[in-house]
């Protein structure tokens, strides 16, 4: 299994919205509905912010959304705080229970 | 609250076996709902899926990895652990314990370096 494919950097200006792609195949990303978005902030652990596409555990801002069209899927982070400077990882169920990563993206806010 | 602890060396030699522990408090590895899983990051780059392990102790692992890892559970001790055999400094990383709920890790461990070295 490959990883999925990301941009390596995203930015934007406070208050602003960006969207993080997240690419795979018809045998990942395509297949499941099962696209996971975590942020990791430098020297902490992945923290989750949407599972499930287009889901968000209690406690995420509703800043944040997810959304999938064919085997790519997206995150997008609106009216955006200098706190969502982070690094963004997507992930994908790529069948019989395998998991694969994307390589992640560093969001700067400008 | 479910938290998590990853324990172990944070040194191993080069060919040797490296070993850690995740410790699961506020929760149970033989809770049927959740797998528990093991992923890495190496220093500067992304993370890579190493495996899971179910209550039931059946495990699944990423296949460019599977021929050197095993990961088993201690329902007594409410714990699950890795073995990654046969080290080379690639294997150097934050090895990070998760919880995992339809393929989402939900609580994450603090994450605990490992060095590969001689």
């Amino acid at each position: 299994q490959s990883a999925l494919t990301q941009p390596p950097s995203a930015s934007g200006s406070p208050g602003q919205s960006v969207t993080i792609s997240c690419t795979g195949t018809s045998s990942d990303v395509g297949g499941y509905n099962y696209v996971s978005w975590y942020q990791q902030h430098p020297g902490k652990a992945p923290k989750l912010m949407i599972y499930e596409v287009i889901k968000r555990p209690s406690g995420v801002p509703d800043r944040f959304s997810g959304s999938k069209s064919g085997n790519t899927a997206s995150l997008t982070v609106s009216g955006l705080q200098a706190e969502d400077e982070a690094d963004y990882y997507c992930s994908s169920y790529a069948g019989s229970y395998n998991l694969v990563f994307g390589g992640g993206t560093k969001l700067t806010v400008l | 609250q479910v938290q998590l602890q990853e324990s172990g060396p944070g040194l191993v030699k080069p060919s040797e076996t490296l070993s850690l522990t995740c410790t699961v408090s506020g929760g149970s590895v033989s809770d049927s709902s959740h797998y528990w899983s093991w992923i890495r990051q190496p220093p500067g780059k992304g993370l890579e899926w190493i495996g899971f392990i179910y209550s039931s102790g059946s495990t699944n692992y990423n296949p460019s990895l599977k021929s050197r890892v095993t990961i088993s559970v201690d329902t007594s001790k409410n714990q699950f652990s890795l073995k990654v055999r046969s080290v080379t400094a690639a294997d150097t990383a934050v090895y990070y314990c998760a919880r995992v709920v339809r393929a989402a890790g939900d609580y994450w461990g603090q994450g605990t370096l490992v060095t590969v070295s001689s």
